[in-house]
């Protein structure tokens, strides 16, 4: 069982498109982080959202947890080839505890 | 200060034999993370440690996986009788354990079972 649905799975768009990745859960989660993983190295740390409802923005990318804290977007605007990467969600259930991922977004940029 | 280190980086093995992953947590952090990496299955928590103790160890797929951590440091995952399907990149992860969300991940060990 999947705690965590993430989608759409594959993505590849043009320089300059927008696009939005879902993450998904029938859980309710206290934390939820974004991460960008590059081929060959581990996940690097984007962003955690906490509160229910929260926005938070960095340059192009804006993040958002859902009100009753079981899902979570990531919008990218003007995207850029340098944007490539995965991306994956992952919940938590307490500070500490171990993070549940979601399946990833395999994101493809081309210029 | 630096990163959580991981060692090695590549690791080939043959079917049966014991090999040991290395974690170096970044300083002060408390609590180290063992997740695994593969195609089919994405990213799964492991084992997790606060301070040298385990608490939860749920994720750990057989008793041929152990891991140990020792003056809240430096943490060894140790794989006996590999199998094919131990064929994984192993990620180490620590935080502040339960004063933070946050984890920050290391490098990963690519392990390839032959």
């Amino acid at each position: 069982t999947q705690l965590l649905e993430q989608s759409p799975q594959f993505l590849s768009i043009q320089e300059g498109e927008n696009l939005t990745v879902y993450c998904n859960s029938s859980s309710v989660f206290s934390s939820l982080q974004w991460y960008r993983q590059e081929p060959g190295e581990g996940p690097v740390l984007l962003v955690t959202v906490v509160t229910g409802g929260e926005v938070k923005k960095l340059k192009r990318l804006t993040f958002q947890f859902g009100d009753a804290r079981k899902d979570s977007s990531l919008h990218i605007t003007a995207a850029q080839p340098g944007d490539t990467g995965l991306y994956l969600c992952a919940g938590t259930y307490n500070q500490g505890g171990k993070l549940i991922f979601g399946q990833g977004t395999e994101l493809s940029v081309k210029p | 200060g630096a990163g959580v280190s991981q060692s090695p980086s590549n690791k080939v093995t043959e079917k049966g034999k014991d090999v040991e992953l290395r974690c170096d947590p970044i300083s002060g952090h408390t609590a180290l993370y063992w997740y695994r990496q593969s195609l089919g299955q994405g990213l799964e928590f492991l084992i997790y440690f606060q301070g040298n103790s385990a608490p939860d160890k749920s994720g750990l797929p057989s008793d041929r996986f152990s891991a140990e951590r020792t003056g809240g440091s430096v943490s060894t995952l140790t794989i006996q009788r590999t199998q094919q399907e131990d064929s994984a990149v192993y990620l180490c992860a620590s935080s502040h354990g339960t004063a933070s969300y946050e984890q920050y991940f290391g490098p990963g060990t690519r392990l390839t079972v032959t």
